[in-house]
């Protein structure tokens, strides 16, 4: 069974930093793209960033590009999140999802929230 | 980027009548268009993808229909485990990154 386990969301000040962590398992994680996507409270989705199945290529929406950090350990099949000058319009569930080849996601995670305020 | 927009924004319906989801794209998408459901405290869920592929497990009450810039998901019966907040995503431009509609809040009538 493919499992996605989310971890690492908190409270955090404006301007600071944070880092995800998703723990996968049920699969060949070195296999799949992964990708962080993030749903602000009451509203809907949006796309954060993209890793290769090898990690060899980044990709950043333009929101968090400079900000954020995507990276993934697959000795560990874990994909990471570094967050950092967090601002108030970061607070979000940050969801991890398993791309599928063409582009949808197959599986999620649960999700782990991320709250940014003073 | 691509802009995905869905219509209603809330679709009032009883259970046993048929709900028509719409969702349109700012320019040609192709067949590389998925949908969602959400529940409240939940992830999101794959129901279609390729625009009509059920994903597994999903019944067949669920179908999904369009091309280029037009999208339809129905569902034929509603169930009360339907009652939800639907998504559709475009995975067709890359970069710079795959796009989400606003969600339609199926509720009950």
């Amino acid at each position: 069974e493919v499992q996605l386990v989310e971890s690492g969301g908190g409270l955090v000040q404006p301007g600071g930093s944070l880092r995800l962590s998703c723990a996968a398992s049920g699969f060949t994680f070195s296999s799949y793209a992964m990708h962080w996507v993030r749903q602000a409270p009451g509203k809907g989705l949006e796309y954060v960033s993209a890793i290769s199945s090898n990690g060899g290529s980044t990709y950043y929406a333009n929101s968090v590009k400079g900000r954020f950090t995507i990276s993934r350990d697959n000795s560990k099949n874990t994909l990471y999140l570094q967050m950092g000058s967090l601002r108030a319009e970061d607070m979000a569930v940050y969801y991890c999802a398993r791309h599928a080849g063409s582009g949808y996601y197959g599986y999620w995670g649960q999700g782990t929230l991320v709250t940014v305020s003073s | 980027e691509i802009v995905m927009t869905q219509s209603p924004a809330t679709l009032s319906v009883s259970p046993g009548e048929r709900a028509t989801l719409s969702c349109r794209a700012s320019q040609s998408v192709s067949s590389n268009l998925a949908w969602y459901q959400q529940k409240p405290g939940q992830a999101p869920r794959l129901l279609i993808y390729g625009a009509s592929t059920r994903a597994t497990g999903i019944p067949a009450r669920f179908s999904g229909s369009g091309s280029g810039t037009e999208f339809t998901l129905t569902i034929s019966s509603l169930q009360s485990e339907d009652f939800a907040v639907y998504y559709c995503q475009q995975y067709n431009n890359w970069p710079p990154g795959w796009t989400f509609g606003q969600g339609t809040k199926v509720e009950i009538k």
